[in-house]
């Protein structure tokens, strides 16, 4: 959906490296979710921010921060990036207060640590 | 916590034959949506089963959802080469854990035309 994007779409980074994806919305929505997609084991939620300044750990948050600092915007940082992180990135949003809404995903962000 | 199991993981079909892939819940959800990533792509929203026992259909596309609330099923009838992806089901939990979706491991269907 062009409504959210990725940025950068694809990066190669090494070990250890500090490694910052973007993601950017215009729909006007407050939820925002960060996935992780790896072959064989469908999309596992990272970090999830209902609102500015609201975070939120998934399933799998070890070795990732995040950040909300405006409504549209909501940044993943590998802080110290590892190999097992080699992953697709998906960022998401969706409409606030009701639980009943679809997600909207991002393209993704194809992320490979050496 | 909440686990969202969804088989088969791979199916290949002949074009022009049915597929169906089911997903189940450990816990009773709130609702249930499916997904459909073409390669390469990212996941799209098909749509969104709330009540008990509901079945919904889009043109090909049969969706349930199970009387408990803790199983659903996409099947399609008469498969064409367009249908080719993976296909996610995603639990949204009730009570506490209504905040966010689990999704299953998705299933990647190949059609051979």
């Amino acid at each position: 959906d062009a409504d959210v994007t990725q940025t950068p779409r694809n990066r190669i980074t090494k070990t250890g490296k500090r490694i910052m994806l973007e993601c950017s919305q215009t729909k006007g929505h407050d939820r925002m979710y960060w996935y992780r997609q790896d072959p064989g084991l469908g999309l596992r939620l990272i970090y999830y921010s209902f609102d500015v300044k609201d975070i939120n750990k998934g399933e799998i948050s070890d070795g990732y921060s995040v950040s909300r600092q405006a409504q549209a915007k909501f940044s993943l940082s590998l802080e110290s990036a590892i190999p097992n992180q080699t992953a697709l990135y998906f960022c998401a949003t969706s409409k606030d207060v009701s639980s009943y809404n679809e997600q909207f995903f991002g393209p993704g962000t194809r992320l490979t640590v050496l | 916590g909440q686990q969202v199991m969804q088989i088969p993981q791979y199916q290949h079909v002949q074009e022009g034959e049915d597929f169906t892939t089911y997903c189940n819940s450990s816990t009773t959800l709130s609702n249930i949506q499916w997904y459909k990533q073409r390669p390469g792509g990212h996941p799209v929203f098909l749509i969104q089963l709330v009540k008990s026992g509901e079945v919904k259909k889009q043109k090909r596309l049969t969706f349930q959802f199970g009387e408990a609330k803790k199983n659903s099923s996409l099947h399609i009838t008469a498969t064409q080469t367009t249908d080719v992806g993976t296909y996610f089901c995603a639990g949204l939990g009730s009570g506490g854990s209504n905040y966010k979706l689990t999704f299953g491991k998705g299933t990647l269907l190949t059609v051979n035309p």
